[in-house]
C-alpha cells in the first residue's frame, strides 16, 4: 500500500479483555515500531522489529504486551488483560532503515489504533 | 522515562510571530529528528539532523544541532495559521543504534488570527 495502515481505527474494551491491533508497513520496510501515545503527551517507544526479528522489546509496559511479525511483514501488538492505564492512541512505523551502521531514518507512522478500556 | 526533554510545552502566537521550540538530551545524540503533528494526526517527518552544528532551512522552518549534539531548535517565521499543530524532536541515543527514536513531550503551537 501507499503508506502504513493500522487496524482496528477505534478499540473501546472492558477491563481484563485482549486486544489485538494489526499494523501493515509500507511493502518493503525493513524495520516496524510500535509507540504509545497517552494523550497530550510524546509518542512513547514499545518496541522495534528489523524483518522478523524482535529486536528490541525494552519499552513494553509489561508482560501482557506482546508483539510479532512472523513473515516479516504485517505486526501485530497484542495486549491481554487490558487495563485502564493502557488506554492510549498505539502507532506503528516503519522506515528503511536496515542495519546497524546506518543512520535512521524517517520514520513512517500509520494514523493509529485508538485503544479505550472501560 | 523519555530522556528528551522540550520546552516550552505550550506556545501561544499571534499569526505572523515567530515561534521557537528547543529539545534538549541527556545523552550526546547520533542524530535528531523533528516531526509535525496536527490535532487528531498522526506524527510527519519534518528533517533529519545528524551533524555536529547543521543547520537546515525548509521555508519558514529553521532547524540546529547543537555542536555537542546534546540540543537542537526549530524556529518557524511569520507563523500561519496552517503551522498549528504540534512539534516533537526524537533522538537516537545510541550510535547508529535503532533503538527506536525517544520523542520528547512536544510543543503545542496554538496561533490566534
Amino acid at each position: 500500500g501507499a503508506g502504513v495502515s493500522q487496524s482496528p481505527r477505534y478499540k473501546v474494551a472492558k477491563r481484563g479483555q485482549d486486544v489485538a491491533l494489526r499494523c501493515d508497513p509500507i511493502s518493503g520496510h525493513v524495520s516496524l515500531f510500535w509507540y504509545q501515545q497517552a494523550l497530550g503527551q510524546g509518542p512513547e517507544f514499545l518496541t522495534y522489529f528489523q524483518n522478523e526479528a524482535q529486536l528490541d522489546k525494552s519499552g513494553l509496559p509489561s508482560d501482557r504486551f506482546f508483539a510479532e511479525r512472523p513473515e516479516g511483514s504485517v505486526s501485530t501488538l497484542k495486549i491481554q488483560r487490558t487495563q485502564q492505564e493502557d488506554s492510549a492512541v498505539y502507532l506503528c512505523a516503519s522506515s528503511l532503515y536496515t542495519g546497524t551502521g546506518m543512520i535512521a531514518g524517517e520514520l513512517f507512522f500509520g494514523e493509529g489504533s485508538r485503544l479505550t478500556v472501560l | 522515562g523519555q530522556q528528551v526533554m522540550q520546552i516550552p510545552q505550550y506556545q501561544h502566537v499571534q499569526e505572523g510571530e515567530d515561534f521557537t521550540t528547543y529539545c534538549n538530551s541527556s545523552t550526546t545524540l547520533s542524530n535528531i529528528q523533528w516531526y509535525k503533528q496536527r490535532p487528531g494526526g498522526h506524527p510527519v517527518f519534518l528533517i533529519q539532523l545528524v551533524k555536529s552544528g547543521e543547520v537546515k532551512k525548509q521555508k519558514r522552518l529553521t532547524f540546529q544541532f547543537g555542536e555537542a549534539k546534546k540540543n537542537s531548535s526549530l524556529h518557524i517565521t511569520a507563523t500561519q495559521t496552517t503551522d498549528v499543530g504540534t512539534y516533537f524532536c526524537a533522538g537516537n541515543l545510541r550510535q547508529g543504534g535503532a533503538d527506536g527514536l525517544t520523542f520528547g513531550k512536544g510543543t503545542h503551537l496554538i496561533i490566534q488570527p
